[in-house]
């Protein structure tokens, strides 16, 4: 069965240092999906990125990027001189045949950034 | 376009009370996804349609949650008679295509207190 663990449940950082949520997976498929989406105070889900598992090319987008290796089953994404904006929950999400092609969510990790 | 619209944003009833959480997906998204989030469960995929057909149902936690799609611009979640454990934060989601290697797009949630 599929799963996604990410096992930082809370981060903590000052405002402009570096900061990496990690997420591991876990499927029997070899066609999958792997998707970040943020979660801020306000409630609302976004979508930030989505990588499917023949494609291990690192992607920057601004301040952040994500670093995808099959070979540790990892997706983790990195945001460089984090601001107080991206405070927020983070949610690493895998879709596979096995799951319907459904969505399944991690437990996310609670990131603030401290001014 | 508006988005993935839900209503209400907040609800508070008394146990028992029947509850009706409605969603408009956007045009043209021919899926549409429940989720609910918890604390202690996290997001949980409750039920999902296919131009209007119900073809997941497995995530619905018991008889007392129903939902229906009449029409592709429309969903709704019920939820009778409502108890204290139904306290949630519930998603709606739409997509163009199914999962994976679609992006769900997700409406701003009802939050849903059962006292």
């Amino acid at each position: 069965a599929q799963k996604v663990t990410q096992a930082q449940t809370e981060i903590s950082v000052v405002e402009k240092e570096d900061v990496t949520l990690d997420c591991v997976y876990e499927t029997r498929d070899t066609t999958y999906y792997l998707f970040w989406y943020k979660q801020p105070p306000s409630g609302e889900l976004v979508f930030l990125i989505r990588r499917n598992s023949f494609d291990e090319q690192n992607e920057i987008s601004g301040r952040y990027s994500w670093n995808f290796q099959k070979s540790t089953s990892s997706f983790n994404f990195t945001i460089t001189a984090s601001q107080v904006v991206d405070s927020a929950v983070y949610f690493c999400a895998l879709s596979d045949r096995t799951g319907a092609n459904n969505l399944f969510f991690g437990t996310g990790t609670r990131l603030t950034v401290i001014p | 376009d508006a988005g993935v619209i839900q209503s209400p944003r907040h609800e508070v009833t008394e146990m028992g009370q029947e509850v009706t959480l409605r969603c408009k997906p956007i045009s043209g998204h021919d899926y549409l996804f429940w989720y609910r989030q918890t604390m202690m469960r996290g997001l949980e995929l409750l039920i999902y349609f296919n131009n209007n057909v119900p073809i997941d149902d497995s995530g619905m936690p018991e008889d007392r949650f129903s939902a229906k799609m009449p029409n592709a611009s429309f969903s709704t979640l019920k939820i009778q008679p409502s108890e204290p454990r139904d306290s949630a934060v519930y998603f709606c989601a739409s997509s163009f295509g199914r999962a994976g290697a679609n992006v769900l797009t997700f409406g701003a949630g009802s939050r849903l207190t059962v006292l």
